[in-house]
């Protein structure tokens, strides 16, 4: 099956910087790509996607890009704010399959 | 309702105690997944449903775990006699899954923590 890497486990990042987290897939089958954010308490959110007929998306301050040859995605986030503070995990999907994902990034921003 | 819809929000058994989980997804949607996420850790896969069928149940840890879907809408993920190791948040996400191999965006409820003593 289907197997998410995710790195790193812990990022903290000053209130203005970026940050970039970094996900590796096994299965080339995978066509789906989200991104989601978890705070405490509750359950993930969707903020990104991208489909793997498309290289790069970006939605504000974030961004996705997808390298599909070396089977890697990433997750950019620019002029990070204290709000943006969260878990951050990344999924894998094959066509009519199911979700699997990374093991999480918790991200932290200091004001 | 407006999104997934997850109850009980926290569940205490005493261990070897049955429990039911119940989700309600959003309206129309097809595709119901159940994942369960231990403290720290990202969502596991359970088992997933393309309406009442349950197309993969291959995450399920034990014969005590079992999900249904009978009318394709509420699911149910039953765990019996409850062990320690199954304190988690049980997590539910749907999606409208028009078909073909176009995946389209899954959204979660709250989850629901079930600690076991």
């Amino acid at each position: 099956g289907e197997n998410v890497e995710q790195h790193p486990s812990t990022l903290s990042v000053q209130e203005g910087d970026s940050a970039v987290i970094k996900c590796t897939y096994s299965d080339s089958a995978s066509n789906y790509f989200p991104w989601y954010k978890q705070e405490l308490g509750k359950g993930p959110q969707l903020i990104i996607d991208i489909r793997s007929n498309v290289g790069e998306k970006k939605d504000q301050r974030i961004a996705v890009t997808l390298n599909k040859t070396a089977k890697h995605f990433s997750l950019h986030i620019t002029e990070t704010q204290p709000e943006d503070s969260a878990v951050y995990f990344c999924a894998a999907t094959r066509p009519q399959d199911d979700m699997r994902f990374g093991a999480g990034t918790r991200l932290t921003v200091k004001p | 309702g407006a999104g997934v819809s997850q109850s009980p929000r926290y569940k205490v058994a005493k261990r070897g105690q049955d429990v039911a989980l119940r989700c309600d997804p959003i309206s129309g949607h097809v595709s119901l997944f159940w994942y369960q996420q231990a403290l720290g850790q990202g969502p596991e896969f359970l088992t997933y449903f393309q309406n009442e069928a349950q197309l993969d149940k291959s995450g399920l840890p034990s014969d005590r775990f079992f999900a249904e879907r009978p009318e394709g809408s509420v699911s149910t993920l039953k765990i019996q006699r409850t062990q320690q190791e199954d304190s988690a948040v049980y997590l539910c996400a749907s999606s409208f899954r028009q078909g073909g191999d176009m995946n389209t965006e899954a959204f979660f409820g709250q989850g629901t923590r079930l600690t076991v003593v």
